[in-house]
């Protein structure tokens, strides 16, 4: 069981906008850790998608978007695409387990 | 442009230990603050981080995994290792190199390899 918490899957229509929920708690969100956000398409590794909250790496579309609030953080996605459709994991920093810490993963349909 | 490929055994078996590689092209291994990290994550499930090492030598493990765990830095190479012992099943996964980015006391990862595919197996 993942310390982060995420929904297992969210689906949307091409164009719509999703979000992506990550569940914290005081030893992460709470403690000042920042969340990061990734990216993995089908059968490719992880790519940064988000960090430091709500920063975009060069080169990923400003249609993608974070933001963290108390113990909670999301992911948004504006105008879905079809090469949207992935995993996305959400990731911080745990004071309690001194360590890294993941969220379980959300499967993004694009309907 | 920095990359990372892992290397090392495929098959593994139980009871055994497993050693893998990482090769650092495109940049040096010993520059700037860099941290080097390993993460898994078995077959259709999530993401698992293993540790990271800084170029000094000074190591975080996963508690879960520390009493089994050590990295190690090779600049000369510019290569960093893991070495898990006493593997069982558990640890078949595909096995991630990466460079983390710290600001602060946040880190994060902020480039992957392809990953490596070990299965533990008799």
């Amino acid at each position: 069981q993942s310390v982060l918490t995420q929904p297992p899957s969210v689906s949307g229509a091409p164009g719509q906008r999703v979000t992506i929920s990550c569940t914290g708690s005081t030893s992460n969100f709470g403690a000042g850790f920042d969340v990061h956000w990734y990216q993995q398409l089908p059968g490719a590794a992880p790519k940064l998608l988000i960090y430091g909250n709500n920063n975009r790496p060069s080169g990923v579309p400003d249609r993608f978007s974070g933001s963290k609030s108390g113990t909670s953080a999301s992911l948004a996605i504006t105008g879905l695409q079809a090469e949207d459709e992935a995993d996305y994991y959400c990731q911080s920093y745990d004071n309690d387990l001194s360590g890294v810490i993941f969220g379980g993963g959300t499967k993004l349909t694009v309907l | 442009q920095l990359q990372l490929q892992e290397s090392g055994p495929g098959l593994v078996k139980p009871s055994q230990s497993l050693t893998l590689t990482c090769s650092v092209s495109g940049g040096s291994i010993s520059s700037g603050g860099k941290s080097w990290t390993w993460i898994r994550q078995p077959r259709g499930k999530g993401l698992e981080w293993i540790g990271y090492i800084y170029k000094g030598g000074r190591a975080f493990y996963n508690p879960s995994l520390k009493s089994r765990v050590s990295m190690s830095v090779d600049g000369s190479k510019n290569q960093f290792s893991l070495e898990m012992t006493s593997v069982t099943d558990a640890d078949t996964a595909v096995y991630y190199c990466a460079t983390n980015a710290v600001s602060g006391t946040d880190v994060w990862i902020a480039l992957w390899g392809q990953g490596l595919m070990v299965t533990v197996s008799s």
